[in-house]
């Protein structure tokens, strides 16, 4: 069975862009997860998505947002990009609730701001 | 509010050797306990597990038992391999749909051939 796919892998925006990413859940998983991955800070919850509303939100401006369709992939957006957003951002899976605590993740999207 | 707290890293060793990374948590109520594992290049992956006290997870190797009296659930491998270097992760969550699943900082582990 296919595992979490995020694209893209990597990409490079400079400081006031705005970008996207994307992440196919594993199939038959309804919830998705949104983290941000960063040297100091380690992993920071965005937000999560089930049945394309969101359940459950984090710390972070308003700058990201997020979203999911009813084929349960979900996207995320920043606006308006600072050099902090530099990171790693991590999708991650679950059949339900995402508190099992078995969370399927993907390989992240690394971006960089310049 | 709910937290986990990780030893700090990097920590080094060589082959074979014995391996603990120390975690503890505060939570309220009976929080279920993970380690998850990330791999160079790669994301987090469940390694183990444990959801009750006195339980004990275990899995390629490793093993981490659920100390409610500590409030702890160290991580233990007897032998370390070069393939073990990575990232680990402590994490909690309670079985409520309005709380996010608690992760720790991370430690990372390089092992030396």
């Amino acid at each position: 069975k296919a595992g979490v796919t995020q694209t893209p892998r990597y990409l490079i925006k400079t400081r006031g862009q705005q970008v996207t990413l994307s992440c196919s859940p594993i199939s038959g998983h309804r919830s998705v997860s949104w983290y941000q991955q960063t040297p100091g800070q380690g992993l920071q919850f965005l937000f999560e998505y089930f049945s394309e509303t969101q359940r459950n939100k984090g710390n972070f401006p308003g700058r990201f947002s997020g979203r999911q369709f009813s084929n349960s992939r979900s996207e995320m957006n920043v606006s308006t990009l600072e050099l902090g957003d530099s990171a790693l951002y991590l999708c991650a899976s679950s059949l339900d609730s995402p508190n099992t605590g078995e969370l399927f993740f993907g390989e992240g999207s690394r971006l960089t701001v310049l | 509010g709910n937290s986990v707290t990780q030893m700090e890293g990097p920590v080094t060793l060589s082959e074979e050797a014995f391996l603990t990374i120390n975690c503890t948590y505060t939570a309220t109520g009976y929080p279920s306990l993970f380690w998850y594992v990330q791999y160079p290049g790669e994301g987090l992956q469940l390694l183990l597990k444990a959801t009750k006290a006195d339980d004990k997870g275990s899995n390629k190797g490793f093993e981490a038992t659920y100390r409610k009296e500590t409030t702890s659930f160290h991580l233990e491998k007897g032998s370390v391999q070069v393939s073990d270097s990575a990232v680990y992760f402590c994490a909690l969550s309670r079985l409520n749909r309005d709380d996010k699943i608690i992760f720790g900082k991370g430690t990372r582990l390089h092992i030396l051939p």
